[in-house]
């Protein structure tokens, strides 16, 4: 199995540039969230979903969209790039919030 | 905020020495994890500790978990230069999120 595939590896974006971040899993997973880590502040959650059709906020959503029509695939998208969104981006699923998380290999994003 | 904050931020043992980090956590849980990162890679699960559990073993591991001080600690025996890499505590609660902390750096030296 693939387990959490993310794409692209390595992004730099113009501020103000738009572009989606793709995450897919093949484990049948309901939970899907998407983190940023940044140095010293760990990881930080930016949205999440418990199912298809359903998502919601984490603790940093301001500048990021996302959506989840099927299981398998949770995209984000920024919608207006900052340097500020300078960033590696972990996708991660799992059965729910309260069991084993598997992380994607990370989106290493600079917005110049 | 975060929820979960790792003590020390950094700790440098002697292979065969035993490394021991803890976390901290605000509010209440159903569970607390472990994840282990190595450098430029996706973390990766160690352990969970339910909220009604003290201690757990997985091999070189072991957890424990006092929910009355909202603190748990890790500790990995005989440490190997494998085991160096960034250590992080997560907590899961009924508000549908795994909140992490900062982590702590473990190098082991040969």
């Amino acid at each position: 199995n693939a387990g959490v595939t993310q794409t692209p590896k390595f992004q730099v974006l113009k501020t103000g540039q738009s572009m989606t971040l793709q995450c897919a899993q093949d484990m049948n997973h309901e939970y899907m969230s998407w983190y940023r880590q940044d140095p010293g502040m760990g990881l930080r959650l930016i949205h999440y979903s418990v199912g298809a059709g359903i998502t919601d906020q984490g603790e940093v959503p301001n500048g990021y969209n996302v959506s989840r029509s099927t299981t398998e695939d949770f995209p984000l998208r920024l919608l207006s790039a900052a340097p500020s969104q300078t960033s590696v981006y972990f996708c991660a699923s799992s059965t729910t919030q309260n069991t084993e998380a598997f992380f994607g290999q990370g989106t290493r994003l600079t917005v110049v | 905020s975060q929820q979960g904050e790792e003590d020390p931020q950094a700790l440098s043992i002697q292979e065969g020495e035993n490394a021991t980090m803890n976390c901290s956590y605000k509010t209440s849980i159903n569970n607390l994890q472990w994840y282990r990162q190595n450098s430029g890679r996706g973390l990766v699960h160690l352990i969970l500790i339910r909220s009604n559990e003290r201690e757990k073993h997985s091999g070189r591991l072991r957890v424990t978990l006092d929910t009355s001080k909202k603190s748990s600690s890790l500790l990995i025996t005989a440490s190997r230069a494998a085991d160096t890499a960034s250590y992080f505590c997560a907590t899961g609660s009924n508000d549908y999120k795994l909140s992490f902390g900062a982590g702590t750096t473990v190098t082991v030296r040969a």
